[in-house]
C-alpha cells in the first residue's frame, strides 16, 4: 500500500524564521514525490518535485530514502508563504496525497 | 498554460438528487482525476481515467460514478446525493504516466447536499 503522512495539520512560524513541513511516505518501490501548494482562493498547484532537485520560492525538499521522508524546508519564511501544503506520492498512474499542513507565517 | 475548468464553483443540491460535476481540460491530456478535499483528510481519489471510456476506481468510489466519452471531458456523477457527500471536489489532469508528470487542477466545486 502507498501512504503519505503529514503529521502536522497546523504550523505557525514568525516571519524570517526557518520553516520545515514534514512528509513521510510508505512505498516499496522507487518513489516519486511532490509538494503541492494551495494559496487562499487559488487552485492547487505544483510547488516542486524531487526529481528536479529545484528550489522554488526559496523552498527545497530532499528525498531521504533511509528515513522515507521528503520534508519541505525554507530558511526564512515570508508572509506570502501562508498556505495549505500537500505532499504527494506518484506511483504508476495514481497520485496519493497527504492530509495537508496549513502554514501560517506571523508578521 | 494548461487550463482545467470545472463548470460550477458552488452547487447546492437536495438529498437524493442526481448530481453531475463537469470537468474539461484543453491540453489533450491522457489522464484525468476526481478528488474530494475535506479538512483534516486531505485529497482522496474518487476515480481516474487514463483514456477515453476507461476508468479506474480510486480509494473512495462508493456513491460515485464517472463518464469519459471525450478525451477533454471527465464527469463525476453522484447517483443519489447524500449529506456526507458535501465536500470540495477537485478535478485534475496530467499529460501521461511517467516520471516527472505533474497534475493540473481545476478551481474546485464546493458541493453542499441538504
Amino acid at each position: 500500500a502507498q501512504r503519505v503522512t503529514q503529521p502536522e495539520k497546523l504550523l505557525s512560524v514568525f516571519k524570517g524564521a526557518p520553516v520545515e513541513l514534514k512528509c513521510n511516505y510508505s512505498y516499496s518501490g522507487s518513489p516519486e514525490l511532490f509538494w503541492y501548494v494551495q494559496y487562499s482562493r487559488q487552485r492547487l498547484q505544483l510547488l516542486l518535485r524531487h526529481i528536479s532537485r529545484e528550489s522554488i520560492k526559496g523552498f527545497t525538499a530532499d528525498l531521504n530514502k533511509g528515513e522515507t521522508s521528503f520534508h519541505l524546508k525554507k530558511p526564512f519564511a515570508q508572509e506570502e508563504d501562508s498556505a495549505m501544503y500537500y505532499c504527494a506520492l506518484h506511483t504508476g498512474n495514481q497520485f496519493y496525497f497527504g492530509t495537508g499542513t496549513s502554514l501560517t507565517v506571523i508578521p | 498554460d494548461v487550463k482545467v475548468t470545472q463548470s460550477s464553483r458552488y452547487l447546492v443540491k437536495r438529498t437524493g438528487e442526481k448530481v453531475f460535476l463537469e470537468c474539461v481540460q484543453d491540453m489533450d491530456h491522457e489522464n484525468m482525476f476526481w478528488y474530494r478535499q475535506d479538512p483534516g483528510l486531505g485529497l482522496r481519489l474518487i476515480y481516474f481515467s487514463y483514456d477515453v471510456k476507461m476508468k479506474e476506481k480510486g480509494d473512495i468510489p462508493e456513491g460515485y460514478s464517472v463518464s469519459r466519452e471525450k478525451k477533454e471531458r471527465f464527469s463525476l456523477i453522484l447517483e443519489s446525493a447524500s449529506t456526507n457527500q458535501t465536500s470540495m471536489y477537485l478535478c485534475a489532469s496530467s499529460l501521461q504516466t511517467g516520471m516527472g508528470e505533474k497534475l493540473f487542477f481545476g478551481s474546485g466545486t464546493q458541493l453542499s447536499v441538504l
